[in-house]
């Protein structure tokens, strides 16, 4: 069956530091990949998506970056955070390549910049 | 271009009655639409799609979602609300201009509340 981890599963860092999220996902190959982030309970809005190894699309423009080293894997990274940065991180998999398009998330990773 | 709408940002239903979270869409061709579900803390929850076909789709937990093109909406439905449903419900469409990119557009969410 497909999987989706993330990690780690919540995190504490000081304003200015360097960030990097991980996702991974088993029992597929040559997913689509996304990086969501959530503020505040409520909307999302789509950081990056990839639809291959090293093919990354951003959405909005900010001090965040994406890497996809592997087919199954999607790094999410910042060289120094700002308190903006804080939130709830998804990942998730699927889009285009399932048949209907649904995405599947993983759990997710909840940051908090101080 | 594409757009979802949910436009309440909270349903309160007593647990045993029938429940209804409202959605409408906007694509310039024909929709892909799908349903999510979050609780606290955690990732969304596929809960249903429609592509094409029958307007009432069912899905996890009891839940369904009647298509309607007319009045582009995908209200999401239960005939008999739990406790446990209360939660933030997210609609979403697929950008049909997406091709093999599959990005959705999410609307902003319903909370769900249910009450013994």
């Amino acid at each position: 069956s497909q999987t989706i981890h993330q990690w780690p599963a919540t995190l504490v860092q000081p304003v200015g530091s360097p960030l990097s999220l991980e996702c991974t996902v088993e029992g597929t190959s040559n997913p689509n990949l996304y990086w969501y982030r959530q503020a505040a309970g409520r909307g999302l809005q789509l950081l990056f998506y990839s639809v291959g190894i090293g093919q990354i699309s951003s959405e909005v423009p900010q001090n965040l970056s994406a890497s996809r080293p592997q087919d199954r894997q999607f790094i999410l990274s910042s060289k120094k955070l700002l308190l903006s940065d804080s939130g709830f991180y998804l990942c998730a998999f699927g889009g285009g390549k399932t048949i209907a398009g649904e995405q599947y998330f993983g759990p997710g990773t909840r940051l908090t910049v101080t | 271009a594409q757009s979802v709408a949910q436009p309440e940002d909270q349903v309160n239903v007593a647990e045993g009655n029938p429940l209804t979270v409202k959605c409408t869409y906007s694509v310039s061709g024909n929709p892909y639409l799908f349903w999510y579900v979050q609780y606290p803390n955690r990732g969304l929850q596929f809960l249903l799609k429609y592509i094409t076909g029958d307007n009432l789709v069912k899905g996890s937990y009891g839940f369904e979602a009647e298509f309607n093109k007319s009045q582009t909406s995908f209200h999401l439905k239960k005939p008999s609300a739990l406790v446990s449903d209360s939660a933030l419900y997210f609609c979403a469409v697929r950008d049909v201009g997406s091709s093999n990119t599959g990005k959705l557009i999410f609307g902003q969410g319903t909370t769900l509340q249910v009450k013994p």
